[in-house]
């Protein structure tokens, strides 16, 4: 049982570049989340997907798009990297909204 | 809009002094609050769920309560390996959770 998995675990991207974050669970949650956490902000809430089928914008979407594309996998995709999304990126699940979420290992992004 | 704020945010224990690390909450419609552990360069570990002021929930040496405005988290006896960045989140009537910045424990030997 791995719980939450996410890779890669580092990138280092130019400015201008797009990428693709891959979050998997293996707990048959429903809900799935992306958070960002930088240095005196706390973790943020990006995206959401409540359910399968379903995704909502959190606290800080713009420059971010998100793709559910099954039960078990939730991805985050940047489209045009810019040096303010250097941060360590999140992913989380839990059974219901206002259930416990079980957090990935992160990945550390670094934009230059 | 939820609000979370922890204080203080660091605190330095030398190893068997218990102490208490405090979270205040403003919230709609309180449907949990939440605390975790995060260690460096790792994700947040999930360790209590608090739905209701009086209720209490215990792990080893730590021991979470909640008010109606605020939660504790009570670390007995600390050891070294309790050093961590402790989270505090709650969950409203958006259903979404939001978290407070942490607050840095380190318990010297």
């Amino acid at each position: 049982n791995a719980g939450v998995t996410q890779t890669p675990k580092f990138q280092v991207l130019k400015t201008g570049q797009s990428m693709t974050l891959q979050c998997a669970q293996d707990m048959n949650h429903n809900s799935m989340y992306w958070y960002r956490q930088d240095p005196g902000m706390g973790l943020r809430l990006i995206y959401y997907s409540a359910s399968e089928g379903t995704t909502d914008k959190g606290e800080v979407p713009n420059g971010y798009n998100v793709s559910r594309l099954n039960k078990r996998e939730f991805s985050l995709r940047l489209e045009s990297a810019a040096p303010s999304q250097t941060s360590v990126y999140f992913c989380a699940s839990s059974d219901l909204g206002i259930d416990e979420q079980y957090f990935g290992p992160g990945t550390r992004l670094t934009v230059t | 809009e939820d609000q979370v704020t922890q204080s203080p945010e660091a605190l330095r224990l030398q190893e068997g002094e218990s102490s208490s690390l405090n979270c205040s909450y403003t919230v709609s419609g309180l449907r949990g609050l939440f605390w975790y552990r995060q260690d460096p360069g790792k994700g947040p570990e999930f360790l209590f769920t608090l739905y209701s002021a009086g209720e209490e929930k215990e792990k080893e040496r730590l021991k979470a309560t909640l008010t109606k405005k605020e939660s504790f988290l009570h670390i007995t006896a600390p050891k070294p390996e309790d050093s961590a960045t402790y989270l505090c989140a709650v969950t409203g009537a958006n259903s979404k959770l939001t978290f407070g910045k942490g607050i840095t424990l380190s318990v010297r030997p």
